[in-house]
């Protein structure tokens, strides 16, 4: 069973406007969590990242909504340029005792000139 | 600059062939890791290690091995492969310590394939 769901496995957006990536996790225990960026033939990178203790983390373009209760976390690129066209992986843990991420499947992002 | 590398790009090989998959890092990472990625699954880790000659299992270590003798090298051996193994494996590494992943730095994956 999936732990951490992307239930949008694309998303097309013009230039300029903002781009949302949404996530749902299951797991109770996850208490942090991260989005990586994903170019073809090329392995993820670290994009941002929010702790449990907070609801928001905004770093330039890209901010990092936490919604607890729902289980849900959003990325949001605003305003979104087509070198931002990738895979988002969005990934989970359980905070400082794990070595362990657990990812979700990717949303691909295709920026629209 | 930080480096991950790992040694084919892409590689074919035969079922029941053993397959060495091999990683090196230059930043003097205590972690290194093991992903497949599969369409459709995202990200799954197969293995990691916190040290030299440590090693834990991951969510799918079936079919897979490691090995670590020195602390830059991580390796990933299919026993004997096998058509589901067909895949891309990507390798990373971070700094030591638990729950270091914004310091997970991923190579650029090697594309198996399997016949």
């Amino acid at each position: 069973d999936q732990q951490v769901k992307q239930n949008s496995p694309s998303l097309s957006v013009q230039e300029g406007r903002i781009s949302i990536l949404n996530c749902d996790y299951t797991n109770s225990m996850f208490d942090y969590f991260l989005w990586y960026k994903k170019y073809p033939a090329e392995g993820p990178t670290f994009l941002i990242s929010i702790s449990s203790i907070k609801d928001k983390n905004e770093d330039g373009r890209f901010t990092v909504f936490l919604n607890k209760s729902a289980k849900h976390l959003s990325l949001h690129i605003v305003p979104s340029q087509p070198g931002d066209s990738a895979v988002y992986f969005c990934a989970a843990s359980e905070g400082a005792g794990s070595y362990q991420l657990t990812f979700g499947k990717g949303t691909k992002l295709s920026v629209i000139p | 600059d930080v480096k991950v590398t790992q040694s084919s790009r892409y590689l074919v090989k035969r079922t029941g062939e053993k397959v060495f998959l091999e990683c090196v890092q230059d930043m003097d990472h205590e972690n290194m890791f093991w992903y497949r990625q599969d369409p459709g699954l995202g990200l799954r880790l197969i293995y990691f290690s916190y040290d030299v000659k440590m090693k834990e299992k991951g969510d799918i270590p079936e079919g897979y091995s490691v090995s670590r003798e020195k602390k830059e090298r991580f390796s990933l051996i299919l026993e004997s492969a096998s058509t589901n193994q067909t895949s891309m494996y990507l390798c990373a590494s971070s700094l030591p310590g638990l729950a270091s992943f914004e310091t997970q730095y991923f190579g650029p994956g090697t594309r198996l394939l399997v016949l």
